[in-house]
């Protein structure tokens, strides 16, 4: 049973625009959430990171959100560049240990 | 700073056959963890190694999968036999202990077993 769902497979943005992908989540005792971004044959690389204490992190032009009532996170990008285009991946950790529990990724694409 | 490495980058094997992944985490980590993508799906849990200690072995498949850490630096996952459903991508990560939780990610290891 998938407990992070990242229910949009893809994404279109303009360059200049804003991003945002969605990421919802089942399980109340995850504790942290994580965003990672991947290119095609290489391994998931680390964005943003956020505590289930916090409400946004930010790291220049991306933003994690965390509603933790509506169980919800979403990755904010701005100014989307087309070097952002990717699979972006959610990931949360539970409270009882390390595993990361990712979602399906959604594709981004930045057009120029 | 050399990232997660992981070899070989991609290993066909048959049926029966058994293959050995390995991982080298980055210098000074005493996390790692093993992960594994099957096509059409979302990244999956393996295990984790305190150093040379299974803290956490809960996404391990089956008894067709061995895991070992020797000394506490890289590690190694077997696949013996292999099946046609162990296909896909097997990622290592690895991180410090201590206050963050980031996993940083080696590029993978595609299996196919035919």
């Amino acid at each position: 049973d998938q407990q992070v769902k990242q229910n949009s497979p893809s994404l279109s943005v303009q360059e200049g625009r804003i991003s945002i992908l969605n990421c919802d989540y089942t399980n109340s005792m995850f504790d942290y959430f994580l965003w990672y971004k991947k290119y095609p044959a290489e391994g998931p690389t680390f964005l943003i990171s956020i505590s289930s204490i916090k409400d946004k992190n930010e790291d220049g032009r991306f933003t994690v959100f965390l509603n933790k009532s509506a169980k919800h996170l979403s990755l904010h990008i701005v100014p989307s560049q087309p070097g952002d285009s990717a699979v972006y991946f959610c990931a949360a950790k539970g409270n009882s240990g390390y595993a990361l529990n990712f979602g399906k990724g959604t594709s981004l694409l930045v057009t120029p | 700073e050399a990232g997660v490495t992981q070899f070989p980058s991609h290993s066909v094997i048959e049926k029966g056959q058994t293959v050995t992944l390995r991982c080298d985490p980055i210098s000074g980590h005493d996390n790692l963890y093993w992960y594994r993508r099957v096509m059409g799906k979302e990244i999956k849990f393996l295990l984790h190694f305190v150093k040379e200690s299974k803290q956490d072995e809960s996404g391990m498949p089956n008894n067709r999968f061995l895991a070992e850490r020797t000394g506490g630096t890289y590690s190694t996952l077997k696949v013996q036999p292999a099946e046609l459903e162990d296909s896909g991508v097997y990622f290592c990560a690895s991180s410090h202990v201590g206050w963050s939780y980031e996993q940083y990610f080696g590029p993978g290891t595609r299996l196919t077993v035919t």
